[in-house]
């Protein structure tokens, strides 16, 4: 298996601009995971989805940000508008079940908002 | 899930045993200790995890105390490419979220 697969894994983009983060976790795992990693603030959970439900999406910043799963092989994390701040490394990861014992993570997308 | 706290860095010599320390005193009966760590530029990896009992699998061995408020990483001959930041998380392992700390940066040297 390929492992986690993320695309673009650099992205630069203006300010306002709408971004979208793509994910395609391991074939088999049921739960995804969406996290976001700065100096400041370190890795964060975004979202997580179990079964392509999502189930706990406190973590999304505000609503600006939105992520969609449509299939067990599939996600998106779309920012818009995009601002500056939302600068980071983003993450997706994908587990077996809904226990995050072994949670495999994605190279990550590096977004830089100009 | 209970907090941990670590050392912020480490230093081992190449060829040595690393010794990575965590304390999680207010863990609960249905908390497992997980170990992850993160080389430069990449994803967080897992390396392993257990409830009471010592753990050993080929990456790693951990060793928590009996009254499980620490644990330990043994990573048993450290190589350059064990220089990482380690994160120790306590979960109960169920769907709930992995929490990431700030994490011991182990710089492995020659």
């Amino acid at each position: 298996d390929a492992g986690v697969i993320q695309s673009p894994r650099h992205e630069v983009t203006e300010m306002g601009q709408e971004v979208t983060l793509r994910c395609k976790p391991i074939s088999g795992h049921n739960s995804l995971f969406w996290y976001r990693q700065t100096m400041m603030r370190g890795l964060e959970l975004l979202i997580y989805f179990n079964n392509n439900v999502p189930i706990d999406d406190s973590g999304m910043p505000e609503d600006r940000f939105s992520a969609k799963m449509p299939n067990a092989s599939f996600s998106t994390l779309k920012i818009q508008p995009s601002e500056p701040r939302d600068s980071a490394v983003y993450f997706c990861a994908s587990s077996k079940g809904g226990r995050v014992a072994e949670a495999f993570f994605g190279q990550g997308t590096r977004l830089t908002v100009v | 899930d209970a907090k941990t706290t670590q050392p912020t860095s480490m230093d081992c010599a190449e060829g040595r045993a690393a010794n990575l320390p965590c304390n999680h005193s207010t863990i609960s009966g249905n908390e497992y200790v997980y170990w992850y760590r993160q080389i430069h530029s990449q994803g967080p990896q897992y390396i392993i995890h257990g409830l009471k009992n010592n753990e050993t699998n080929e990456m790693a061995s951990l060793i928590i105390t009996e009254d499980r408020k620490s644990s330990t990483l043994i990573l048993p001959h450290a190589t350059l490419r064990d220089t990482a930041v380690y994160y120790c998380i306590v979960n109960t392992g169920t769907a709930s979220k992995l929490t990431f700390g700030t994490g011991t940066r182990l710089q492995v040297t020659l």
